[in-house]
């Protein structure tokens, strides 16, 4: 099946700064999404992007799915952004749905 | 608009014994989709529902089963449990049948003893 890596694993941030989280996936995808875990376990979806780029506020994402990657830029860091964020597609032969694969997910944790 | 809502929020059982978890979608969504999560092997898809029929399954043992109502509210049950199967469930909905945004409820988290 379709494998996604996430990078970094860990991140630490002082509030107030900028960061870039990556995706590499490995085949060809039809849906591509980021989610934000917090610490209670509750998955809020960022953004749902299989190809181009989406802002929404603070934070904004780009998918290049010829090359196979997508990443998410957090600006202006604040506590509220800690917990796990993931990266989770279908692959573009599954057969539609939402059979989603989930990345190992970046801890990321904003300090004061 | 009400969220995904997932019932129990918490869940204590035993080796051997079954369980059933309930997920109710946004109002007017009709697929709902299940997922494992736990330390070892992150999130994992289980199944999903459409109007009542199974679309995807994923690669677990047949002792997972799941249906879907009327409604479109489903559950997702778990036979004979082993102390492996302690994760927290995550109950999923989305409009239609693929390819757009999903919404994910608090999830159940069961233990097993």
């Amino acid at each position: 099946g379709i494998q996604v890596e996430q990078s970094p694993p860990d991140l630490i941030l002082q509030e107030g700064a900028n960061s870039t989280l990556r995706c590499n996936f490995s085949d060809s995808v039809n849906n591509l999404q980021w989610f934000h875990q917090n610490p209670w376990g509750q998955l809020i979806n960022l953004f749902y992007i299989p190809s181009g780029t989406k802002q929404n506020g603070r934070l904004s994402a780009t998918t290049v799915a010829t090359e196979r990657y997508s990443l998410l830029y957090i600006s202006s860091s604040q506590t509220t952004d800690s917990g796990v964020y993931f990266c989770a597609v279908e692959g573009f032969f599954t057969g539609g749905g939402n059979k989603l694969t989930f990345g190992t997910g970046t801890q990321l944790k904003v300090e004061l | 608009k009400a969220g995904v809502t997932q019932t129990p929020r918490y869940l204590i059982k035993t080796r051997g014994q079954q369980v059933t978890l309930s997920c109710s979608p946004i109002s007017g969504h009709r697929s709902v989709s299940w997922y494992q999560q736990t330390p070892g092997q992150g999130l994992q898809f289980l199944f999903e529902y459409f109007s009542e029929t199974q679309r995807n399954k994923g690669n677990f043992p047949g002792r997972f089963s799941g249906r879907q109502f009327s409604n479109s509210r489903s559950e997702m049950n778990v036979s004979t449990l082993e102390l492996g199967d302690s994760a927290l469930y995550l109950c999923a909905s989305s409009p239609r049948q693929g390819n757009e945004k999903l919404f994910f409820g608090s999830g159940t988290q069961l233990s097993v003893l």
